[in-house]
C-alpha cells in the first residue's frame, strides 16, 4: 500500500539555524498539508498546498516557514531560523483530489530546537 | 468554545470493556469528521469516517449529531491493542480540507 515516506526521522538543531524537513506525498496525490504536533499538545494545522502554491496557511505559518515541491515526488517544509518553541513533531499528509476528505499521513519527523 | 472538543481522558478499562468517546465541534461549515487513532509518539491513523447516517465497522461505532454538533465512538469487546490515543477530527470546509484536531483522548485496556 502506498505511504507518505519523511525524512529524516529526527532532527536536533540548534537555535536560529535552518532546518528542511522533507515528504514524499503518495503519487497521485495532489493535495499535500503540513501539520505539527508539541509533545502533549494536540496536531495543529500548518499549511495546505496545492497546484503548486500555498493555498491555506495557519497563524502559526509565519514568515520563517516556506513550502516548496522542487520536483514531482518530493515536498518539503523550511525553517529559516529555528526558535526553541518550534520543537515538535512535524508531519505530511497528502490527499488524491477535491472530492476525497481522507488525508495519508506520514511518521513524521521530530524536531529538536536546542 | 474550543473548535473540536473531546472528553480530556484517561480512560482505563479492562479487556472486554465497552468504551465511549465524544466529541463536540464549533464549525458548523464542517463536512467531513473523522476518529483518528495515535500511538505513542506516531502519526495519526484514520481509523475511520462519520458519516450522518451512523457507521459501523466490527467493533468500532461511530455516530454523528450535524444538529448538535456531535460525534462518537464506541468500541465494544475492547483489546490490548486498542490501546491508543482517539482523536476527534474534522474538516475545516472547502475543498481543501484542512483538518482540526481534538486534543484526543487517552485509552488504556488492561488484561
Amino acid at each position: 500500500e502506498p505511504e507518505v515516506t519523511q525524512t529524516p526521522s529526527h532532527q536536533v538543531t540548534q537555535m536560529g539555524q535552518e532546518v528542511i524537513l522533507r515528504c514524499v506525498p503518495i503519487s497521485n496525490h495532489l493535495y499535500f498539508y503540513w501539520y505539527r504536533q508539541i509533545l502533549g499538545q494536540k496536531v495543529e494545522f500548518l499549511v495546505s498546498f496545492y497546484n503548486n502554491e500555498i493555498s491555506e496557511k495557519s497563524e502559526i505559518f509565519d514568515d520563517q516557514f516556506s513550502v516548496e515541491r522542487p520536483d514531482g515526488s518530493n515536498f518539503t517544509l523550511k525553517i529559516r531560523s529555528t526558535k526553541l518553541e518550534d520543537s515538535a513533531m512535524y508531519f505530511c499528509a497528502s490527499k488524491p483530489g477535491p472530492l476525497q476528505e481522507t488525508q495519508y499521513f506520514g511518521p513524521g519527523t521530530r524536531l529538536l530546537v536546542l | 468554545r474550543k473548535e473540536v472538543e473531546q472528553d480530556p481522558g484517561p480512560f482505563n478499562v479492562p479487556e472486554g470493556a465497552t468504551v465511549a468517546f465524544n466529541c463536540t465541534y464549533s464549525n458548523s461549515a464542517s463536512q467531513s469528521f473523522f476518529w483518528y487513532r495515535q500511538d505513542c509518539r506516531k502519526e495519526p491513523k484514520l481509523l475511520m469516517s462519520v458519516y450522518s447516517s451512523g457507521n459501523e465497522d466490527g467493533r468500532f461505532t461511530a455516530q454523528l449529531n450535524r444538529a448538535s454538533q456531535y460525534i462518537s465512538l464506541l468500541i465494544r469487546d475492547s483489546k490490548l491493542s486498542d490501546s491508543a490515543t482517539y482523536l476527534c477530527v474534522v474538516n475545516k470546509g472547502g475543498s481543501q480540507g484542512n483538518l482540526i484536531f481534538g486534543k484526543g483522548t487517552k485509552l488504556s485496556v488492561k488484561p
